[in-house]
């Protein structure tokens, strides 16, 4: 298996446009997560879905962040309008009961 | 989620075993004990878990205080490649709340 696949792997933007981080998640999990990774914060969980619904979104900063999961091997996490403190590395990670697999991460720069 | 400790870091030489501590004094009967690896950027590696018992895999050994107030983490031979930031979780279920780890520099 290609392990997670996470798309762009770099996106610069400016302050205002709309960012779409995309994630392939390892076949036949059930689970996908998001995190995000800042000096500041550390890893801080976003949110999580299981067989494709959202369970808990309660780490997702505010109403600017959405995230969907349309089938068991595509999702998509959005910002718009984004924000200079958006700027973080995104981890998309798959995994079964109590394991977790992390893709490369997504860096986005925000101006 | 109950919280845990951990030295900010550690030092250990190459091929030598490497014992990383964490604390949990607050751990609850339901609480998984999770341990992952972060080497420089690159995304968070899973080690392994454990509830009570003693868990053995290919990477490491997870050593549980009969208490489950404490654990160990146990890498058996350091190499140059496990130098990594190393994060001891507690979790009831599948969100894991990351702290700030233990830092390991692995030394020729």
């Amino acid at each position: 298996d290609a392990g997670v696949i996470q798309s762009p792997r770099h996106e610069v933007t400016e302050m205002g446009q709309e960012v779409t981080l995309r994630c392939k998640p390892i076949s036949g999990h059930d689970y996908l997560f998001w995190y995000r990774q800042t000096m500041m914060r550390g890893l801080e969980l976003l949110i999580y879905f299981n067989n494709n619904v959202p369970i808990d979104d309660s780490g997702m900063p505010e109403d600017r962040f959405s995230a969907k999961m349309p089938n068991a091997s595509f999702s998509t996490l959005k910002i718009q309008p984004s924000e200079p403190r958006d700027s973080a590395v995104y981890f998309c990670a798959s995994g079964l009961k109590y394991e977790q697999y992390f893709g490369p991460g997504t860096r986005l720069t925000v101006t | 989620d109950a919280k845990t400790t951990q030295p900010n870091s550690m030092e250990s030489n190459e091929e030598e075993p490497v014992h990383l501590p964490c604390n949990h004094s607050t751990i609850s009967g339901t609480d998984y004990i999770h341990w992952y690896r972060q080497l420089p950027s690159q995304g968070p590696e899973y080690v392994i878990h454990g509830l009570t018992s003693n868990v053995n895999n290919r990477m490491a050994s997870l050593a549980i205080a009969e208490d489950r107030k404490s654990s160990t983490l146990i890498l058996h031979r350091a190499t140059l490649r496990d130098a990594a930031v190393y994060y001891c979780i507690l979790s009831k279920g599948y969100a894991l709340n990351f702290g700030k780890g233990t830092s390991l520099l692995v030394t020729p």
